[in-house]
């Protein structure tokens, strides 16, 4: 079953919105979530780094005011793209450490910004 | 930081043969080295990895050799199966609680 539960799958919205993708992880608790973006046929690309009850590790070029994220418990992480545009569009996934260290994904939510 | 690279960008094989993908790291930390199957509008799926303790892993059709000599890494699929059409991701990171570092992926498509 799945490790990681990752909503909405699909959301659109549209320019100047806000919009909060949620990261559930079902089977482990995790002090660190990893949230990637993934453009079409492109790899995944980190963002940022969740850390539950501190404030998330942002890659270098990565807005930490455009891309809010919130570790709020031991099982959930949030991403929030604020004032979202078209650019925005794109795949994101977060990925959980499971037992072991091995590292597994959420099924992805696509945002599309109109 | 590390850096992955991974070949063949593309790989078209046909049914029944073996596909080989290649990968190789540039950070001698890194310790952690999964694979990664991703089918279109989907998560990555984790399929196999491999710990810089073990040079070698197999789970049925799949197996992984690793290399840290050399710092590189492969993914083998014997007897391949149309379902197995899908990008191959591999990865490395220094261990399960820092962010994995991802190549750019292989399509492999596997002909009936």
């Amino acid at each position: 079953g799945a490790v990681v539960s990752q909503h909405p799958s699909r959301v659109i919205c549209k320019s100047g919105t806000s919009v909060k993708i949620e990261c559930r992880s079902l089977d482990f608790q995790a002090t660190t979530m990893f949230w990637y973006r993934q453009f079409p046929k492109k790899s995944l690309m980190l963002m940022a780094t969740s850390n539950e009850g501190s404030k998330a590790t942002y890659e270098q070029g990565v807005e930490k005011d455009k891309f809010l994220i919130n570790h709020a418990s031991l099982t959930l992480s949030t991403l929030t793209v604020t004032s979202a545009h078209p650019e925005d569009s794109s795949f994101y996934i977060c990925s959980v450490p499971g037992q072991g260290n091995t590292i597994y994904f959420g099924e992805g939510s696509w945002l599309t910004v109109v | 930081g590390e850096n992955v690279e991974q070949h063949p960008s593309t790989l078209s094989v046909q049914e029944g043969d073996s596909a080989v993908i290649k990968c190789t790291y540039s950070d001698s930390a890194s310790n952690y080295f999964p694979w990664y199957k991703q089918e279109l509008g989907k998560g990555p799926q984790l399929i196999i990895d491999i710990r810089s303790n073990v040079g070698e892993k197999k789970d049925q059709r799949i197996a992984v050799t690793l290399n840290k000599t050399a710092k590189h890494f492969s993914l083998h699929i014997t007897e391949t199966q149309p379902e197995d059409s899908a990008v191959y991701f591999c990865a490395a990171s220094f261990s399960g609680n820092t962010p994995l570092v991802f190549g750019k992926g292989t399509r492999l498509s596997v002909i009936a």
